[in-house]
This record gives C-alpha cells, sequence and structure tokens, in this order.
C-alpha cells in the first residue's frame, strides 16, 4: 500500500499518560500534515512540516504537544500528560508542494485516541 | 463566526434524487475550494476541486461564488453508495500555509 499509513489506528490511554502517534506519508510528499478531528466536526489544522522543517503550530496545539520529523520523512505527534479532552481523532495528511503551488492532500486513516 | 459554514444536516433523500449542499466562507483572500467526503469513521477523501468556471465530474457539480462566498455541490441521481458526510474546504493563501479549513460537514443519507 503507498497511502499514507498510521500506527497504531487505536490507543486508548488513562489520563496524565504520554501517548506517541507516528504517520508514514506518501513517499517523495514535502508536506506534511497533522490534524484533530472530534465527533460532528471536520478536521482542524494542528501543524505542518515542509520536508524535516516544522513552520507552523496552531494554537490548538499546547506545550503537551509535540511533532517531529526528523529525516523529513515519517513524523511522530507525542502528547504529554493526556487530558480526556485530547480524545479524538488524529489524521496525517501528505501532499506535494512545488514552487509554491500545492497539490491535493492525501488523509492517512487516522489514530483514534481515547483518553479515560 | 466559523471560517467554513455548513449545514450539518442530515439530508435525507430517496435514490435518484437530486440534492444540493451549500457552503460559505468568511476568508475573502481564500484561493482554493474543495469538497472532501468522509465515510463513517474513515478519513476524508477528495471527492473534487472546485474552479472558478464551475465543474462537473459525472453526477456531481460544484460551483464557486466569490463575490457571495459560497460554494455548492449538487449530486444528481444519488445512489446509496452517496451516503457520506460532505465536506467544505478552502485553503487561504494569504495565511502562508497550505493546510485545509474544514467546514463541520453535511451528512447524507440516501434511501432505497
Amino acid at each position: 500500500d503507498t497511502g499514507v499509513s498510521q500506527d497504531p489506528r487505536h490507543k486508548i490511554t488513562k489520563r496524565g499518560q504520554n501517548v506517541t502517534f507516528r504517520c508514514d506519508p506518501i513517499s517523495e510528499h514535502n508536506r506534511l500534515y497533522w490534524y484533530r478531528q472530534t465527533l460532528g466536526q471536520g478536521p482542524e489544522f494542528l501543524t505542518y512540516f515542509q520536508n524535516e522543517a516544522q513552520l507552523e503550530k496552531s494554537r490548538l496545539l499546547s506545550d503537551r504537544f509535540s511533532a517531529e520529523r526528523p529525516k523529513g520523512s515519517f513524523s511522530t505527534l507525542e502528547i504529554q500528560r493526556t487530558e480526556q479532552g485530547d480524545s479524538a481523532m488524529y489524521l496525517c495528511a501528505s501532499s506535494v508542494d512545488l514552487a509554491g503551488i500545492s497539490y491535493e492532500q492525501y488523509f492517512g486513516p487516522g489514530t483514534r485516541l481515547t483518553v479515560t | 463566526r466559523k471560517e467554513v459554514e455548513q449545514d450539518p444536516g442530515p439530508f435525507n433523500v430517496p435514490e435518484g434524487a437530486t440534492v444540493a449542499f451549500n457552503c460559505t466562507y468568511s476568508n475573502s483572500a481564500s484561493q482554493s475550494f474543495f469538497w472532501y467526503r468522509q465515510d463513517c469513521r474513515k478519513e476524508p477523501k477528495l471527492l473534487m476541486s472546485v474552479y472558478s468556471s464551475g465543474n462537473e465530474d459525472g453526477r456531481f457539480t460544484a460551483q464557486l461564488n466569490r463575490a457571495s462566498q459560497y460554494i455548492s455541490l449538487l449530486i444528481r441521481d444519488s445512489k446509496l453508495s452517496d451516503s457520506a458526510t460532505y465536506l467544505c474546504v478552502v485553503n487561504a493563501l494569504d495565511t502562508g500555509r497550505r493546510a485545509l479549513t474544514f467546514g463541520s460537514g453535511t451528512r447524507l443519507q440516501v434511501q432505497p
């Protein structure tokens, strides 16, 4: 499968624990995005990378959240000291961005986080 | 006010019906527009881009009205498989990023 993959698909954790999610974008896609989606809402932007550089973080991304894309390929999203309000679907998307022109974003299947 | 607003529905229509969804956006600098489809507990998938001149893809027609800042999606001859949530999406390039801003989605249920 050459699409965007995410791991794990589901994560149940207790409040206060740390969790880490991984996203593998489509190879050669230089842009990688993280979104969060709660029930009944559309996905909300969290952060994005151009290659290995994190270029923007949403104000939704509190200091408990950190994302990395160390070699410009896969990315990780870590949430420290999880809270029940962090329960959501975390979606990763990737795209090609060439000379300022963005192309379609392809989404992964998401990681569903439940904080108990 | 949300950046992208949609009627949440649900729209319950019989097979074969024509159904239309509208969406309004608040950022006049928005440059790119899309409709995504999302099935229950699945990831969003691009249905179609929306161009200024309007565009059609089979049974689906998308229109953009920049002056009124709204986007529409028309589905003709609805199929049971069209049942899903339809997300209106805009991309405002003035923010310098390419992240998409999603509406909350309109749920469509096509009934036999």
